[in-house]
């Protein structure tokens, strides 16, 4: 099935530093949504984005809905231990009666912090 | 709010017999559900799409006389593996969507593993 192309494929920072991680699509989608994941844990929502421009918190976490509506990018300031995991993102296509749609997972950013 | 369960959160079983898992949202109702399989250090791959009360929507490439999907409730769905082999051994992850919602919540995992 079709993926979406994220990068970096991994990182290794250290505590403190900034995140940035992008995502991107040959097709449009009307919404974006990052997910995070720890090892043998399914994904949990961390940013939900509807329209495209949007930018959008969740305390240190940031993302934006690209304006071409192909592409996102999730930013993590001063990371901290926890924000250690796999990082997707995923593309939906909602109805006009925002209808259950499904998801197009991106191929997945892994992050590591450095002692 | 927005919890789904699963069931078994691991199994493992012989070649040849069949394993059902099972997908639950605890404080919503979900009429569309979602199954999905990953292998180690790979992305999400959607499998099929549940409708309660009707039939579920297979991806290309999945056999749906093979993974045997039954959305019965507005709470439940489940996933059967059917004359389960080796190459079935994965990790099986459910998510669930609110009624009239967009974003999709997803289950702990249930780790297969097929002697």
């Amino acid at each position: 099935g079709q993926q979406l192309n994220q990068s970096p494929q991994s990182m290794f920072i250290q505590e403190g530093e900034d995140v940035s991680m992008n995502c991107t699509s040959s097709s449009i989608f009307n919404t974006w949504l990052w997910y995070k994941q720890d090892p043998g844990e399914g994904p949990v929502l961390l940013i939900a984005l509807y329209k495209a421009g949007e930018l959008t918190s969740n305390g240190r976490l940031t993302a934006q809905f690209g304006i071409t509506r192909k592409d996102s990018f999730l930013n993590i300031s001063a990371s901290i231990p926890s924000d250690v995991g796999i990082y997707f993102c995923a593309g939906q296509l909602r109805g006009y009666n925002f209808g259950n749609e499904k998801l197009t997972f991106g191929t997945g950013t892994r992050l590591t912090i450095i002692p | 709010g927005a919890v789904v369960s699963q069931h078994p959160s691991w199994v493992i079983c012989k070649s040849g017999t069949s394993v059902k898992i099972e997908c639950r949202s605890l404080d919503f109702q979900a009429t569309t559900m979602f199954w999905y399989r990953q292998f180690p250090k790979q992305s999400l791959m959607l499998m099929a799409t549940s409708n309660e009360g009707s039939k579920a929507t297979y991806e290309q490439g999945v056999e749906k006389d093979k993974f045997l999907i039954n959305h019965a409730s507005l709470t439940l769905s489940t996933l059967t593996v059917t004359s389960a082999h080796p190459e079935d051994s994965s990790f099986y992850i459910c998510s669930a969507s609110p009624s009239g919602g967009s974003e999709q919540y997803f289950g702990p995992g249930t780790r297969l593993t097929v002697t």
